[in-house]
């Protein structure tokens, strides 16, 4: 049962367009979720993060958005810079618990 | 350095083999995380250990894994009898406690069966 989904596995955006990733959840439980960014060969790097209290969430050109009544949350980088290209994992978890569950990642490839 | 370190980073295994792949979590960080990606699949969590509670071994695959973490630091993932199946990336990750924090992450060990 994947708690965690992100429905697309790739996404290609010019250079300086908006890159819009999406994440579903279904567990209600789940009050902060985090992105993370992957480049190949290495480990996840933290992004940003968001907790259920907010329903957006800044960070120069990266924003999280979180839509808990359609438990969906997305992010947005504007622009979009060539070197954004990576794999995007979204995680979900409930505070005070330790557990992180991943989505299966969006490949994100900017062009120039 | 003061990162997240894993080794190996890479290893080829024939099936049936046992393997060990460690993980030195961040200085200080008390929780700490096995995940693995097999491919073309998200971050699978396996086990998690808090200071010196019992760790939650509820991800573990089956019985051919297991995982310790000696004084509080230093952790070896150990796969017996490996099978084709096991063959992904299995990352490590540590934090500074455990509950709605950031998670950071190692390079990975990449394990292939063959």
């Amino acid at each position: 049962d994947q708690q965690v989904k992100q429905n697309s596995p790739s996404l290609s955006v010019q250079e300086g367009r908006i890159s819009i990733l999406n994440c579903d959840y279904t567990n209600s439980m789940f009050d902060y979720f985090l992105w993370y960014k992957k480049y190949p060969a290495e480990g996840p790097t933290f992004l940003i993060s968001i907790s259920s209290i907010k329903d957006k969430n800044e960070d120069g050109r990266f924003t999280v958005f979180l839509n808990k009544s359609a438990k969906h949350l997305s992010l947005h980088i504007v622009p979009s810079q060539p070197g954004d290209s990576a794999v995007y994992f979204c995680a979900a978890s409930r505070s005070g618990t330790y557990k992180y569950i991943f989505g299966t990642g969006t490949r994100l490839k900017v062009l120039a | 350095g003061a990162g997240v370190s894993q080794s190996p980073s890479n290893k080829v295994t024939e099936k049936g083999k046992d393997v060990e792949l460690r993980c030195d979590p961040i200085s200080g960080h008390t929780a700490l995380y096995w995940y693995r990606q097999s491919l073309g699949q998200g971050l699978e969590f396996l086990i998690y250990f808090q200071g010196n509670s019992a760790p939650d071994k509820s991800g573990l695959p089956s019985d051919r894994f297991s995982a310790e973490r000696t004084g509080g630091s230093v952790s070896t993932l150990t796969i017996q009898r490996t099978q084709q199946e096991d063959s992904a990336v299995y990352l490590c990750a540590s934090s500074l406690q455990g509950s709605a924090g950031e998670l950071f992450f190692g390079e990975g060990s990449r394990l292939t069966v063959l």
